[in-house]
């Protein structure tokens, strides 16, 4: 088991509705990284926080956004919720950008249903 | 783009057999990093294996192997003597550098059956 928790482990919100999920990243890890896995398929990538600024962005709207606290965990902030937007959320957390996703450690997630 | 495809949904494997999943990828970079990982039902992405695109030789982790083509961008992964734990969705991947953030690019994963 890694030392990458999330909160809370399932979550259920009305559409419209906004979010708050949260990742408290290994000892020693200034990276974290937020996934989005809906049903049957592959995490994509959401961003990337690295001394609590963004450094990377992958497709998905303003609506979702983040922070990362002085001592690295991370909150991925979702306004406006739509029923497409129920997923399992995954953070991952690293040492250091530069190749550090090569020793990325997952936490388990968090169910989210949209109804 | 970079895509990773994973072209078996489903796999099944008996028990103390040896059991190969398929993955292939598409890049223009020469140097880059491919992994397995492992998803059970506690839905957290565990790694099983990584391998560096510059290093020929192939990655081996106990009873978790890989074939790496690189001209052929084939990354299969081999698990010799099946265990029932081994039961799980299998995710290749593989690492992304852009704008100064690196990110896991992910195939559509494959479901594991381990049979006793």
């Amino acid at each position: 088991e890694t030392g990458v928790t999330q909160s809370p482990t399932h979550l259920i919100k009305t559409r419209g509705q906004q979010v708050t999920l949260r990742c408290s990243s290994q000892s020693g890890h200034n990276t974290v990284s937020w996934y989005q896995q809906a049903l049957g398929q592959g995490p994509q990538f959401i961003f990337q926080y690295y001394r609590e600024e963004e450094n990377g962005r992958g497709n998905f709207p303003p609506r979702f956004s983040g922070l990362q606290f002085p001592n690295y965990s991370s909150e991925l902030n979702v306004n406006a919720l739509e029923l497409d937007d129920s997923a399992l959320y995954l953070c991952a957390s690293s040492p250091n950008t530069g190749h550090s996703n090569t020793e990325a450690f997952f936490g388990q997630g968090t169910r989210l249903t949209v109804v | 783009a970079q895509t990773v495809t994973q072209s078996q949904p489903e796999m099944s494997v008996q028990e103390a057999e040896t059991v190969t999943l398929s993955c292939t990828y598409d890049t223009s970079e020469s140097d880059y990093y491919l992994f397995w990982y492992k998803q059970p039902p506690s839905r957290q992405m565990i790694l099983v294996i990584r391998q560096e695109a510059y290093k020929q030789q192939n990655a081996t982790e106990n009873r978790f192997s890989v074939n790496f083509q690189k001209a052929a961008k084939s990354f299969s992964l081999k698990i010799s003597d099946s265990q029932l734990g081994d039961a799980a969705m299998y995710f290749c991947a593989y690492l992304v550098e852009e704008g100064g953030s690196e990110k896991l690019v992910f195939g559509k994963g494959t479901k594991l059956t381990v049979n006793p």
